[in-house]
């Protein structure tokens, strides 16, 4: 079954501990990217990836980092969390970039 | 910059009553459209993509229709299960970057 799988669903941590979310496709592509969706405000993109080792600046990247060491593999890293970036996070990847995009069931996070 | 607005910000229908979704956009050079559809809890569901003004793309009981400047989401005698909230999604030409808006929550009563 084709799916984009994003760990954890859920997570609760303090200011500033380090912390990863999880991105992983079985579909091949070579597009992947993360968004936050905030009420009020939509989805928003964070980071994007055009392929392997090739990643770029979504409209709300500050905060966050990424790295694409692998095709399937797309892991969204906070380094120093703070509570602004508390919110719900989804992964999503597709064949054609920014094209029909398949999005993982998303992580809430809350930084308190 | 890109913008896309949708509105309204929600509707409520009755079982059996069409209506339209409206997003409007701005946007340099479009490459596409896009309208997903989410679920509480879930994350979005692709439903159409819309390359140019005067292309229409249908799916069951909806119907995505694109002008210059917008694009409507047409709901025909809709049914409860098509409570969701409905996204659009634009992305300029050049670029692989994705805009999207707030959403249209859609709420069908039976």
């Amino acid at each position: 079954e084709a799916q984009v799988t994003q760990n954890p669903r859920y997570l609760i941590t303090v200011t500033g501990k380090k912390l990863t979310v999880t991105c992983s496709q079985n579909m091949n592509h070579e597009y992947m990217s993360w968004y936050r969706q905030d009420p009020g405000l939509g989805l928003r993109q964070i980071y994007y990836s055009m392929n392997v080792e090739v990643t770029d600046k979504g409209d709300v990247p500050e905060g966050y980092k990424v790295s694409r060491k692998e095709k399937r593999n797309f892991p969204l890293i906070l380094e120093s969390p703070s509570p602004n970036q508390t919110s719900l996070y989804f992964c999503a990847s597709s064949l054609i970039p920014g094209e029909k995009l398949f999005f993982g069931s998303g992580t809430q996070l809350s930084v308190l | 910059e890109d913008q896309v607005t949708q509105s309204p910000e929600a509707l409520r229908l009755q079982e059996g009553e069409s209506s339209s979704l409206n997003c409007s956009y701005t946007v340099s050079g479009l490459r596409g459209l896009f309208w997903y559809r989410q679920d509480p809890g879930k994350g979005p569901e692709f439903l159409f993509t819309l390359y140019s003004a005067g292309e229409e793309k249908e799916k069951e009981r909806l119907k995505a229709t694109l002008t210059k400047k917008e694009s409507f989401l047409h709901i025909t005698a809709p049914k409860p299960e098509d409570s969701a909230t409905y996204l659009c999604a634009v992305r300029p030409g050049g670029y692989q970057k994705v805009t999207f808006g707030t959403g249209t929550k859609l709420q069908v009563i039976p």
